[in-house]
């Protein structure tokens, strides 16, 4: 059974840093891209970032590119998003989500629970 | 960026009902489109892909078509489950892009 847990939500200040991460399961992970999605309270699913199987392709969001970086470790199964300089905007339920294959250019078959980040002061 | 939007925003049924969402891209994206359904409090499932393939394990319910800019999500005999919020997806194109959802309603 394929699991994705997330972790390293929490409350922080507008411009500080916080690094999220995912713990994988239940399936060959450095077979597949993975991704992140964010949610804001209420609001609908925004793609963030996402990364091929060895990270040799990677592609963000505008609204995050220069302050958030996406990357795994394959020995560990696991994936991670360091965000800097958040900012209150960035406030939302943070998703890991599998790619159905191995590159970027792929949709999400499973998501995790997501984990929550809120910035504020 | 190519923009997604889904038609209606809202939709009020009754179980038994027989239900299309659309969904409309800003320019072509082949059948590069998906389709998630979202229930409060949980996160997306993944129900369709390639616009028509359905996700191993979704009932055959569900079934989506379309190919270039318009595309739609049709449910069958909705069951009281069904009810949930409803995201297409364009993946032809970084970034990936979403609609703003369709929030499907008990009447």
């Amino acid at each position: 059974e394929v699991q994705l847990v997330e972790s390293g939500g929490g409350l922080v200040q507008p411009g500080r840093s916080l690094r999220l991460s995912c713990a994988a399961s239940g399936f060959t992970f450095d077979d597949y891209a993975m991704h992140w999605v964010r949610q804001a309270p209420g609001k609908g699913l925004e793609w963030v970032s996402g990364i091929s199987w060895n990270s040799g392709s990677i592609g963000y969001a505008d609204s995050v590119k220069g302050r958030f970086t996406i990357s795994r470790d394959n020995a560990k199964n696991s994936l991670y998003l360091q965000m800097n300089s958040l900012r209150a905007e960035d406030t939302a339920l943070y998703y890991c989500a599998k790619g159905k294959g191995p590159g970027v250019a792929t949709i999400n078959d499973y998501w995790g629970q997501g984990t929550l980040v809120t910035v504020s002061s | 960026d190519i923009q997604m939007t889904q038609s209606p925003s809202s939709l009020s049924a009754s179980v038994g009902d027989r239900v299309t969402i659309t969904c409309r891209a800003s320019q072509g994206i082949s059948n590069y489109l998906a389709w998630f359904q979202q229930k409060p409090g949980k996160a997306p499932k993944s129900l369709i892909y390639a616009a028509s393939s359905l996700q191993s394990g979704v009932p055959s319910k569900f079934s989506g078509s379309g190919s270039g800019t318009d595309f739609t999500l049709t449910i069958s005999s909705l069951q009281p489950e069904d009810f949930a919020t409803y995201y297409c997806q364009q993946y032809n194109s970084y970034p990936p892009t979403f609609g703003q959802g369709t929030r499907l309603e008990i009447k």
